[in-house]
């Protein structure tokens, strides 16, 4: 079974920051996906920026990018430029292609704290 | 506007009391998805479906069951709720689980 660690419960940054976001998994497929969702205090999930383990180029979404290193199996997110709005849990999560691409596993989360 | 409606968003009930927690989803998604999240545990998958009248256990499905009799109907239901089945549960659902999973509100279930 997969297994997909965070290894920060909690990190704290100022206003126009970069924080980096670690997160480890263990699998022995060669084709999968990656996710990183927020969950701010409204408890909405929010799907901030997906991978495809096949594609070399590391995704983007505005202000949010990643580092994804294949062969460590690492998959960190960093946030640049931090707004108080980006205070929320963030959730790493893999899916593999056993059980059709339906099972979703996530990691315990990181609590990312945003300060003036 | 496209979205993933579950209801009720907060139940208390008493246990051994049957209950049902609905999920809706209006974006056609071939798959749906239960999850319970509990502090220091991340989100874990209760069931799942890949479609009408397919569906799948994850990893903590004792204590629920599920079925999915129409294609944006996905029903979660405790037959005898425990305390231990205190959490907050969230629905999901995908056109295909490659894309990412869009999540309902949250339901926050405690039972007493």
């Amino acid at each position: 079974a997969q297994t997909v660690t965070q290894s920060q419960p909690e990190m704290s940054v100022q206003e126009a920051e970069t924080v980096t976001l670690s997160c480890t998994y263990d699998t022995s497929e060669s084709n999968y996906y990656l996710f990183w969702y927020k969950q701010p205090p409204s408890r909405q999930m929010i799907l901030v920026i997906r991978q495809e383990a096949y594609k070399q180029q590391n995704a983007t979404e505005n202000r949010f990018s990643v580092n994804f290193q294949k062969a460590a199996k690492s998959f960190s997110l960093k946030i640049s430029d931090s707004q108080l709005g980006d205070t929320a849990m963030y959730f790493c999560a893999f899916m593999g292609p056993t059980d059709s691409w339906g099972k979703l596993q996530f990691g315990a989360g990181t609590q990312v704290v945003v300060t003036p | 506007e496209a979205q993933v409606t579950q209801n009720p968003r907060y139940l208390i009930t008493v246990t051994g009391k049957k209950l049902t927690v609905t999920c809706s989803q209006n974006m056609n998604h071939e798959y749906m998805s239960w999850y319970r999240q509990d502090p220091g545990l991340g989100l874990r998958q209760i069931y799942y479906s890949m479609n009408v009248e397919v569906t799948d256990k994850g990893d903590v499905p004792e204590g629920y069951k599920v079925s999915r009799k129409e294609k944006r109907n996905f029903p979660l239901i405790l037959e005898s709720p425990s305390p231990n089945q205190t959490s907050l549960y969230f629905c999901a659902s995908s056109l295909r689980g490659t894309y990412g999973y869009t999540f309902g509100s949250g339901t926050r279930l405690t039972v007493v």
